[in-house]
């Protein structure tokens, strides 16, 4: 079964701190993903990549950026947390149609 | 422009009762039509995929439709369970390159006893 997992489940952090939600997947896929789930609004995808150190912007990047060192791994990054960025945080990987999700960081920005 | 719609938005139906959920895209090129279920507090899990070619796909008491002439998708569930209760998301996936994938809001489904 693929797995994928992320650090944290529930995530409190004040205004302008630096936001680190960490992302893993065991399946040796090469494309990962972050998005924010807000209600009403569906998922909407902030960064991708599809290879170590490959990123691109995806539909709401501004305010966060990602890391790829590591196939298996992909970090998204708060670098001055903001109370509008308090949100539910998906990873997924993706191999051909597929895409399986982590389970959610619900963040706080207080 | 690309985008996703389901509807209802909400849905309480009784427990054993069958429901359908809609979804209609206008995205363009079709390449695929995915079917989550999201327990609340959790990330998404695949129901259904479907490529433009097929027009029905079931898994266990889920049976999901496409008719790609009219944009139109549904997913029924038989004879619901409580643990059904859960957010119902389309996903479209658009036949160019890169990963352009539309979701939909969702149908938050809740099954009552």
């Amino acid at each position: 079964d693929v797995k994928v997992t992320q650090s944290s489940r529930y995530l409190v952090k004040r205004t302008g701190e630096k936001v680190f939600l960490e992302c893993v997947q065991d399946m040796d896929h090469e494309n990962m993903f972050w998005y924010r789930q807000d209600p009403g609004l569906g998922l909407r995808l902030i960064y991708f990549s599809y290879d170590v150190k490959m990123k691109e912007k995806g539909d709401i990047p501004e305010g966060y950026s990602v890391s790829r060192e590591k196939k298996e791994r992909f970090s998204l990054i708060l670098e001055s947390a903001s109370t509008n960025q308090t949100s539910m945080y998906l990873c997924a990987s993706n191999r051909a149609y597929e895409q399986y999700f982590g389970p959610g960081t619900r963040l706080t920005v207080t | 422009k690309n985008q996703v719609e389901q509807s209802p938005q909400s849905l309480i139906i009784l427990e054993g009762k069958n429901c359908t959920l809609q979804c209609n895209y206008t995205v363009s090129p079709f390449s695929n039509l995915r079917w989550y279920k999201q327990d609340t507090g959790r990330g998404p899990v695949s129901l259904t995929i479907m490529t433009f070619s097929e027009n029905t796909k079931s898994n266990g008491r889920y049976t999901a439709t496409l008719d790609a002439d009219t944009k139109q998708s549904s997913l029924h569930i038989t004879a619901s369970q409580l643990s059904d209760s859960a957010s119902y998301i389309c996903v479209v996936t658009r036949g160019t390159g890169g990963f352009k994938t539309i979701f939909g809001a969702g149908t938050r489904l809740f099954v009552k006893a």
